[in-house]
């Protein structure tokens, strides 16, 4: 298995610009989570699906943040436009939701955004 | 929300001394899980406990979930230069989100 795998690994933009991060979780899992992570805040829960279906979305920062699963294998978050507090690791987790290690996340290696 | 407190946030250790990092809830949690990243990686998932007042071991930590099942620790025993890294308390709540806690950076002074 290769586990969650998260695009790209790094990214460095300029403020305005669209940002576009990609997760592809575990075959088999149905839930998925995005998180950021930044020093003065740790890891936050930006929002999570079930099922390809967002169940929670309070913790996205505001309108320019976007997230989509149009299917099982396949996530985006988007954030339009940046700004340079934007600036931190991404992180994509999914877990089974059923059976062993149901409730167990795995994490991709995550993105580094830079927003200058 | 409910949150899941931990302290401390850092911790600088000498190499071969003990090391414990504590999580607190206001509320009751259905159990608790720890994570463990290393400098520059992702979170992995090190353990769950679930029932009240469960103690268990993996090497040199011990995990142990308090009987009113709002608290939870992680004791590492002799400390090694490999423990470096962050600990995370979090929350499977209701099997559903996860929630972290801030984290306990631990560093070993070689």
């Amino acid at each position: 298995d290769a586990g969650v795998i998260q695009s790209p690994r790094h990214e460095v933009t300029e403020m305005g610009q669209e940002v576009t991060l990609r997760c592809k979780p575990i075959s088999g899992h149905n839930s998925l989570f995005w998180y950021r992570q930044t020093m003065m805040r740790g890891l936050e829960l930006l929002i999570y699906f079930n099922n390809n279906v967002p169940i929670d979305d309070s913790g996205m920062p505001e309108d320019r943040f976007s997230a989509k699963m149009p299917n099982a294998s396949f996530s985006t978050l988007k954030i339009q436009p940046s700004e340079p507090r934007d600036s931190a690791v991404y992180f994509c987790a999914s877990k089974p939701g059923q059976g062993y290690g149901a409730n167990v996340l795995t994490f991709g290696a995550g993105s580094r955004l830079t927003v200058l | 929300g409910q949150q899941v407190m931990q302290i401390p946030q850092y911790q600088h250790v000498q190499e071969g001394e003990d090391f414990t990092t504590y999580c607190n809830s206001s509320t009751t949690l259905s159990n608790i899980q720890w994570y463990k990243q290393r400098p520059g990686g992702h979170p992995v998932f090190l353990i769950q406990l679930v029932k009240s007042g469960e103690v268990k071991k993996q090497k040199r930590l011990t995990f142990q979930f308090g009987e009113a099942k709002k608290n939870s620790s992680l004791h590492i025993t002799a400390t090694q230069t490999t423990d470096v890294g962050t600990y995370f308390c979090a929350d499977p709540r209701g099997y559903q989100k996860v929630t972290f806690g801030i984290g306990t950076k631990l560093q070993v002074i070689p």
